[in-house]
């Protein structure tokens, strides 16, 4: 049950794209199309932004997007908006009905 | 309009213990696996622990095993989470969560601080 791994921070300017790496083993990422992804504001409660890899819930903006390879999932932002600027997280399934987050990754609007 | 409340966060002596509880409305609770996940102090999130719709499987963070226990209770839509041998790492918000592999509600978080 180690934490995926995440970049601590990213950034980006208005306009512009980035993509946000999640690591994980063969274990977690890797064996299940279960990857999801958060965004966090400062003391809100975390907002489901992507699921089972690449799917986007009602709501979500279509700039968000989501991928996978091997153990590496991925969060891309595109044309970044300020209110973006938020910490966003990563969550996969591990098998036996348990659950791992990454370690988050803060993104600054430039 | 699905709502998840949740209550009975506090301070507490390291080793003591407390129990939180999660009110939840709007959905068909008795069809829903339900999550605890935790966030320290300017930390990340942390996966806790999870119960089946009719609570007959439950699962934990190997941190908390032992010592935490989640429970149900599907006549008042409510969840819970049964803390003991509190230790000072245990300090966070707690929210209650609805479903397995991914969570599109959340509670507004109870924070637990453990603490002499």
């Amino acid at each position: 049950q180690s934490a995926l791994t995440q970049p601590r921070s990213v950034s980006g300017s208005p306009g512009q794209s980035v993509t946000i790496s999640c690591t994980g083993t063969s274990s977690d990422v890797g064996g299940f199309n279960y990857v999801s992804w958060y965004q966090q504001h400062p003391g809100k409660a975390p907002k489901l932004m992507i699921y089972d890899v690449t799917m986007r819930p009602s709501g979500v903006p279509d700039r968000f997007s989501g991928s996978k390879s091997g153990n590496t999932a991925s969060l891309t932002i595109s044309g970044l908006q300020a209110e973006d600027e938020a910490d966003y997280y990563c969550c996969s399934y591990a098998g036996s009905f348990t659950l791992v987050f990454g370690g988050g990754t803060k993104l600054t609007v430039l | 309009e699905v709502q998840l409340v949740e209550s009975g966060g506090g301070l507490v002596q390291p080793g003591g213990s407390l129990r939180l509880s999660c009110a939840a409305s709007g959905f068909i609770f008795t069809s829903s696996w339900m999550t605890w996940v935790r966030q320290a102090p300017g930390k990340g999130l942390e996966w806790v622990a999870n119960i089946k719709e009719d609570g007959s499987e439950k699962f934990y963070v190997d941190s908390v095993k032992g010592r935490f226990t989640i429970s149900r209770d599907n006549a008042k839509n409510s969840l819970y989470l049964q803390m003991n041998s509190l230790r000072a790492e245990d300090t966070a918000v707690y929210y209650c969560a609805r479903d397995l592999r991914f969570f599109n509600y959340w509670g507004q978080g109870t924070l637990v601080t453990v603490s002499s």
